[in-house]
């Protein structure tokens, strides 16, 4: 059964810091990998796509990884701002026409 | 370039009374369409898609309804709201991977 799991469930960190959130998936056939930003009661915004070949993109102060034998991916924030306060949900597709999500991290940047 | 409507963006029915929420995509060809709807402080729930005009793939036991009339036209419908009906719904295109519009707030009172 095709499967994203996210950790952690909720993050609260200061501004300024950084923080990272992973998302560990058991997707197959696997075609890539989203990263979503959805701010409250928004939908949710694309940050990166990565597909098999890709091991890193970044979108500003956005990075994300991908390793396709561990089938682990990991959004890593630096310098976090209040703006970065949302759900970041990590999405991945295959050979369906189902994407498959995970539940999401909600992360709080506090001043 | 692509770009999805939704609308609308907020709304406030009684129960028993009828649904219809209307996205529409622009800029793309024969997209796949999705409805989800997500609960406060909960994950996405895909409830349809659809591969094709007329062609309709319920994912979820509901009250519900979708039918795509036109290419890049995905309705969302009931004929009598629930009150478990309420949440946050979400309209989404995909060719490559998927594009969300801004989602409606429904609340069944």
């Amino acid at each position: 059964k095709n499967q994203v799991e996210q950790s952690p469930q909720s993050l609260i960190i200061l501004e300024g810091k950084n923080c990272t959130l992973q998302c560990n998936y058991t997707v197959s056939p696997f075609s890539n990998l989203r990263w979503y930003k959805q701010d409250t009661g928004r939908g949710p915004v694309s940050l990166t796509i990565m597909t098999f070949s890709e091991n890193t993109k970044s979108n500003g102060r956005y990075t994300a990884t991908l390793d396709a034998d561990t089938k682990q991916s990991s959004l890593h924030i630096t310098a976090s701002q209040l703006s970065d306060s949302a759900s970041y949900i990590c999405v991945t597709s295959g050979g369906s026409y189902i994407p498959t999500f995970g539940r999401g991290t909600s992360l709080i940047v506090h001043p | 370039s692509q770009t999805i409507h939704q609308w609308p963006a907020t709304l406030v029915q009684p129960v028993g009374s009828p649904l219809s929420l209307e996205c529409t995509v622009e800029g793309t060809s024969n997209p796949n369409l999705y409805w989800y709807r997500q609960a406060a402080g909960r994950g996405l729930q895909l409830l349809f898609y659809s591969i094709g005009i007329d062609q309709i793939s319920s994912e979820v036991p509901q009250n519900l309804s979708a039918s795509r009339p036109q290419d890049r036209q995905f309705i969302l419908s009931s004929k009598k709201l629930l009150l478990s009906d309420s949440g946050f719904y979400l309209c989404a295109w995909r060719i490559a991977s998927l594009h969300f519009g801004n989602g409606t707030r429904l609340t069944v009172t």
